[in-house]
């Protein structure tokens, strides 16, 4: 069964700053990478998809794939406080296809 | 912009009580999916369908039934609900594997 972790936990950082978040995956045979966004218990709304290694950019966000490693990374570019929230990692994989989500890294963004 | 939309919002209910979920989706999505959101367990699939009439079963299924009317509606039926339920519970849609959209999510709270 697919595991997916990401790493930290939670994250401070000062408004400018790059922000970097990690999600690892235990498939090598996934093929479809995706960052939501979770603000306070709301929605989730996707940021960047990614399927093939390298990386995807997508405004202010970018997602690096390796899958060689097994990693997957976001990184966010001048991040505002707007830019609070939940950030989860979905990967797709396996024979079934099945989409997986880790837990979630909590950004906090300070002014 | 695709369009989920569940209800109630909200909803509080005693134990042993029948609590249905509704979920609508405009977007002409095949799947649709029903989550759980706990802290410490981030997003778990309870049940999700390809088409009116389908279901499938997802991660954490018992004490949930499911059940798709039309490629539209998509309900979630708790028949005895136990205090382990309570919970944040989304629903999305999706094209196949593509991104998934979400709802705003129900929370139920169950004394």
């Amino acid at each position: 069964q697919q595991k997916v972790q990401q790493s930290p936990e939670s994250l401070t950082v000062s408004e400018g700053a790059m922000a970097s978040l990690n999600c690892t995956f235990s498939d090598g045979t996934s093929n479809n990478f995706r960052w939501y966004r979770q603000h306070s218990a709301k929605g989730l709304e996707v940021l960047v998809s990614i399927f093939s290694d390298g990386e995807k950019e997508e405004g202010r966000f970018t997602a690096h794939l390796n899958r060689a490693n097994l990693h997957v990374s976001l990184h966010i570019r001048e991040p505002q406080p707007s830019d609070s929230a939940v950030y989860l990692c979905a990967v797709t994989g396996g024979s079934n296809a099945k989409l997986t989500f880790g837990k979630g890294t909590k950004l906090s963004v300070k002014s | 912009e695709a369009a989920v939309t569940q209800s109630p919002r909200n909803k509080v209910t005693v134990t042993g009580g029948n609590v249905t979920l509704s979920c609508r989706q405009t977007n002409s999505h095949n799947y649709m999916y029903w989550y759980r959101q706990d802290t410490g367990h981030g997003l778990r699939l309870i049940h999700y369908s390809y088409g009116a009439g389908n279901l499938q079963i997802g991660d954490v299924p018992d004490g949930y039934k499911a059940t798709r009317t039309t490629q539209e509606d998509f309900f979630l039926l708790l028949e005895l609900a136990s205090p382990s339920q309570t919970s944040l519970y989304f629903c999305a849609s999706s094209l196949g594997n593509e991104r998934l959209f979400f709802g705003h999510g129900t929370k139920l709270s169950v004394l």
